[in-house]
């Protein structure tokens, strides 16, 4: 079982639509959680932090469920310039960073 | 402005041929590390390093080497590149439990 997994994608959505995408990671043990935004052929973006109580940037929602092991990412009102792949990131005990392998977004006019 | 910087960004080379990639920080950052990127693997850490002076593998080590001699500074080495390692390569840089600040990337071929 990978350490942290993602539906690949893509998801395909119309401007102004809702899209959730959820990520499942293996280790009961990791401590922070993160999203990342990576456009086509560019270095990953912090998007937010996810906290244990969930957290709001504008738009953009994430939530963790520490008892299920897995975290989400909620966009309202998609833009066009949402298009990008959305990275999971999980940190553990070590302090390591373990990446998924992203969802592709692709908003469409 | 903060960054990462990489150099250079694109390369294309020959099996064998000694290559280097540089790194660089402005941020005072501890922990540096190197990722490659591959379509359906996502980003596996190479190698990575805690502060100056200490390094250590990550997921994907073989056939690449690192140094630490400076805080700033974090090349990667290919002492004998292989076709196997072409890909889209980033460095990273952060504070511990931080945020994880990457370098623009380095797309590698080698024939």
């Amino acid at each position: 079982r990978k350490e942290v997994e993602q539906d690949p994608g893509p998801f395909n959505v119309p401007e102004g639509a809702t899209v959730a995408f959820n990520c499942t990671y293996s280790n009961s043990a990791s401590q922070s959680f993160f999203w990342y935004r990576q456009d086509c052929r560019k270095e990953p973006k912090l998007l937010m932090s996810v906290y244990s109580s969930g957290n709001e940037d504008g738009r953009f929602t994430a939530q963790l469920n520490r008892a299920s092991q897995y975290i989400s990412l909620l966009i309202r009102d998609s833009k066009l310039s949402d298009s990008a792949t959305y990275l999971c990131v999980v940190n553990e005990m070590t302090d390591k960073l373990i990446f998924g392998t992203g969802t592709r977004l692709q908003v469409f006019p | 402005e903060a960054q990462v910087t990489q150099n250079p960004r694109y390369l294309i080379t020959v099996t064998g041929k000694k290559l280097t990639v540089t790194c660089s920080q402005n941020m005072n950052h501890e922990y540096m590390s190197w990722y490659r990127q591959d379509p359906g693997l996502g980003l596996r850490q190479i190698y990575y390093s805690m502060n100056v002076e200490v390094t250590d593998k990550g997921d994907v080590p073989e056939g690449y080497k690192v140094s630490r001699k400076e805080k700033r500074n974090f090349p990667l080495i290919l002492e004998s590149p292989s076709p196997n390692q072409t890909s889209l390569y980033f460095c990273a840089s952060r504070r511990l439990s931080n945020e994880q600040f990457f370098g623009p990337g380095t797309r590698l071929t080698v024939l």
